[in-house]
């Protein structure tokens, strides 16, 4: 199957601090999801990129589609407590979706 | 509420005998899929359904059956589990092909 590289793994910052994460790949991708899932939870859809270049923004979180639609990266600025968890981005290739392997984060107070 | 449900949310089992996990989705979505969880490898898709009859193998097919006879509901089916089918499963749906999916609760998978 398609491989998503995702980094990084796993993140310990400061409360207040900025995040950045990103997705990247060998493969085309039409569509790229960002999505957050806490413990024992499914994944909550956080951002959606359908158009390369795209820059969309959630709240705190700022998400881009790479332009050669091989990447993406999600931003988090000024962390809170409650942004604790895995982070997964999610390529569509025009078939499925594959995932990236999450990245955890972890905010300190 | 727009949801997808799952159920059971936990199930131990023993190798060989047959389970059902239900998936259901209230916001008559088209598309529905299956992944599984698992660690290092993240998520993973095991089939998706594009419409009422018509589903097709995600990556990791194998042991795996479903079926979708309504629009709402696509349950996943172990004829005959085996440890390796331990894991964590989530049913997602969506739109159409390639939107954004929306996960259910996921249910955690102990076969012995």
């Amino acid at each position: 199957g398609q491989q998503l590289n995702q980094s990084p793994q796993s993140m310990f910052i400061q409360e207040g601090e900025d995040v950045s994460m990103n997705c990247t790949s060998s493969s085309i991708f039409n569509t790229w999801l960002w999505y957050k899932q806490d413990p024992g939870e499914g994944p909550v859809l956080l951002i959606a990129l359908y158009k390369a270049g795209e820059l969309t923004s959630n709240g705190r979180l700022t998400a881009q589609f790479g332009i050669t639609r091989k990447d993406s990266f999600l931003n988090i600025s000024a962390s809170i407590p409650s942004d604790v968890g895995i982070y997964f981005c999610a390529g569509f290739t025009g078939n499925q979706f594959y995932f990236g392997t999450g990245t955890s984060l972890t905010v300190i107070p | 509420e727009a949801q997808v449900t799952q159920n059971p949310r936990y199930l131990i089992t023993v190798t060989g005998k047959k389970l059902t996990v239900t998936c259901s989705q209230n916001m008559n979505h088209e598309y529905m899929s299956w992944y599984r969880q698992d660690p290092g490898l993240g998520l993973r898709q095991i089939y998706y359904s594009m419409n009422v009859e018509v589903t097709d193998k995600g990556d990791v097919p194998e042991g795996y059956k479903v079926s979708r006879k309504e629009k709402r509901n696509f349950p996943l089916i172990l004829e005959s589990p085996s440890p390796n089918q331990t894991s964590l499963y989530f049913c997602a749906s969506s739109f159409g092909l390639g939107g954004e999916q929306y996960f259910g609760p996921g249910t955690r998978l102990t076969v012995t």
